[in-house]
């Protein structure tokens, strides 16, 4: 059974950077499409964007200028960076395996992120 | 404002069936035959119900079922069962830039 782990502080400052870190395990991330999706405090889902082994990553038109997103095959995690974060930020982060891209059938926990000073 | 539009809250009695409608345009629902459906149980993870429009992954009750017409789409739970009260949202491919949409969820309440 895929499972996934996020990892990261749960808080961040203000114009400061998000760095959160997914750990899988029972699978590879040599295939498959990586996920992050945020859901602000009672709020809707968001697709922030996916990084596949050895292709291009696909970021959020509204993020894309302040995303970046990596994979280490020896670790078997991936990882997402957020710069210039703001409150508009803080939210629930889940990282999550992506089929074809379009459908997501296995989720990490979730993991609350505060930008405050 | 969330791209696919879903109804706040829809409610049912045990036993009963209720459908959710998630409407979007040709960009997204109308044109692809790649719809999703999540239940997400309160400070819980999404749980994929539902993939390309009407096939259910593997353990998924098949008490859920999915469905499309032009531009909506719609996920039928039929012999609702108390469990089954949580949050629900649609999931579309788009080609009009954000890859993956979401609707705004909707509230289930058995």
């Amino acid at each position: 059974q895929v499972q996934l782990q996020e990892s990261g502080p749960g808080l961040v400052k203000p114009s400061e950077t998000l760095s959160l870190t997914c750990t899988v395990s029972g699978g590879s991330v040599t295939t498959y499409y990586w996920t992050w999706i945020r859901q602000p405090p009672g709020k809707g889902l968001e697709w922030i964007g996916y990084i596949p082994y050895g292709g291009s990553t696909n970021y959020n038109p509204s993020l894309r200028s302040r995303v970046t997103m990596s994979l280490d095959t020896s670790k078997n995690q991936f990882s997402l960076s957020l710069n210039f974060v703001t409150a508009a930020d803080t939210a629930v982060y889940f990282c999550a395996r992506g089929v074809g891209a379009t459908h997501f059938d296995f989720w990490g926990q979730g993991t609350m992120v505060t930008v405050s000073s | 404002q969330s791209a696919l539009t879903q109804p706040a809250s829809v409610s049912g009695s045990p036993g009963q069936s209720i459908t959710i409608s998630c409407t979007g345009t040709s960009s997204d629902i109308g044109g692809y035959h790649y719809v999703s459906w999540y239940q997400q149980d309160p400070g819980k993870a999404p749980k994929l119900l539902i993939f390309d429009v009407n096939n259910r992954p593997s353990g998924v009750s098949d008490r859920f079922s999915g469905s499309k017409s032009g531009n909506t789409a719609s996920l039928t739970i039929t012999g609702l069962q108390t469990e089954d009260e949580a949050d629900y949202y649609c999931g579309s491919y788009s080609s009009s830039g954000t890859y993956v949409i979401f609707g705004g969820g909707t509230k289930l309440t058995v």
